[in-house]
C-alpha cells in the first residue's frame, strides 16, 4: 500500500499571501488530521476531517482552514500568512470509523514565510 | 484544557542501557495513548500504543505502561541501540475525538552512545 503523500514538499511565501497544501491518505483511510510542527511549540493539532466533514478542531485562528474531498484527499489553506506560520505541516491518515486507530503521517510540507 | 507534559526533554544513555520517558495528561477521559519516533528529517512513526482499558503493553524491547488514576504513562526501551537515537513523542487522544485528534507532548531527544 502506498503511504501518505503531501504536496508540495517545500514552499516559500511572503507575508500576506495565502497557501494551499494537499494531502493524499492511504487508500481506504477516511480520516485526515493536520498538525503544525515547530521547534518551539512542538506538534500542534489543527483539525481533522472524516467523510468530508470537520470532526475535530484545534485552537488555531480562522486563517487556517481545510476541506476533504469525496476521495478522502484533503487540503489545508492558510490565508494572510504571518512570519509565525513558518513550520512543517504534517498530515496523518487513519481508518477513522470505530477508532481510535493508528495515525500514519505524511512527509510534511515545509512552509517558509518571508 | 487538553495538555500533555513530557519529561525529560533530552536523554543520553550508553548502548545497552534502558531509557524511560514519562508523560502526564490532563484530560482524564483520554482513551488512546500512542508513542511516535521521529528521526531527523523524517516523518513521525508509531512505535507502540496503548488504550485506556489496558495497563501495560510490550513489543520486543519497547514497553508502555499506563496509570489512569495518576493520568500518567511511560515508555520503556531496554537494551538501547544507536539506531534508537531520535526524538520520541507521547500523545493522548481525547475521548469523543474517535482518535482523530492527538495532543502531543513536547518530545524527548534520545541519544544512545556506542
Amino acid at each position: 500500500k502506498a503511504g501518505v503523500t503531501q504536496t508540495p514538499r517545500y514552499l516559500i511565501k511572503t507575508r500576506g499571501q495565502q497557501v494551499t497544501l494537499s494531502c493524499s491518505p492511504i487508500s481506504g483511510h477516511r480520516s485526515v488530521s493536520w498538525y503544525q510542527q515547530t521547534p518551539g511549540q512542538g506538534l500542534q493539532f489543527l483539525f481533522e476531517y472524516f467523510s468530508e466533514t470537520q470532526r475535530n478542531k484545534g485552537n488555531f485562528p480562522g486563517r487556517f482552514s481545510g476541506r476533504q474531498f469525496s476521495n478522502s484527499r484533503s487540503e489545508m489553506n492558510v490565508s494572510t500568512l504571518e512570519l509565525g506560520d513558518s513550520a512543517l505541516y504534517l498530515c496523518a491518515s487513519s481508518l477513522g470509523a470505530g477508532g481510535p486507530y493508528e495515525q500514519f503521517f505524511g512527509p510534511g510540507t515545509r512552509l517558509t514565510v518571508l | 484544557g487538553e495538555n500533555v507534559e513530557q519529561h525529560p526533554s533530552t536523554l543520553s544513555v550508553q548502548e545497552g542501557d534502558s531509557a524511560v520517558i514519562k508523560c502526564t495528561y490532563s484530560d482524564s477521559a483520554s482513551n488512546y495513548f500512542p508513542w511516535y519516533k521521529q528521526e531527523l528529517g523524517k516523518r513521525p512513526q508509531l512505535i507502540i500504543d496503548i488504550r485506556s482499558n489496558v495497563g501495560e503493553k510490550k513489543d520486543q524491547r519497547i514497553a508502555v505502561t499506563l496509570n489512569k488514576t495518576a493520568k500518567h504513562f511511560s515508555l520503556h526501551i531496554t537494551e538501547t541501540q544507536p539506531e534508537d537515537s531520535a526524538v520520541y513523542f507521547c500523545a493522548a487522544s481525547p475521548a469523543g475525538s474517535q482518535g482523530g485528534k492527538l495532543i502531543f507532548g513536547q518530545g524527548t531527544e534520545l541519544s544512545v552512545k556506542p
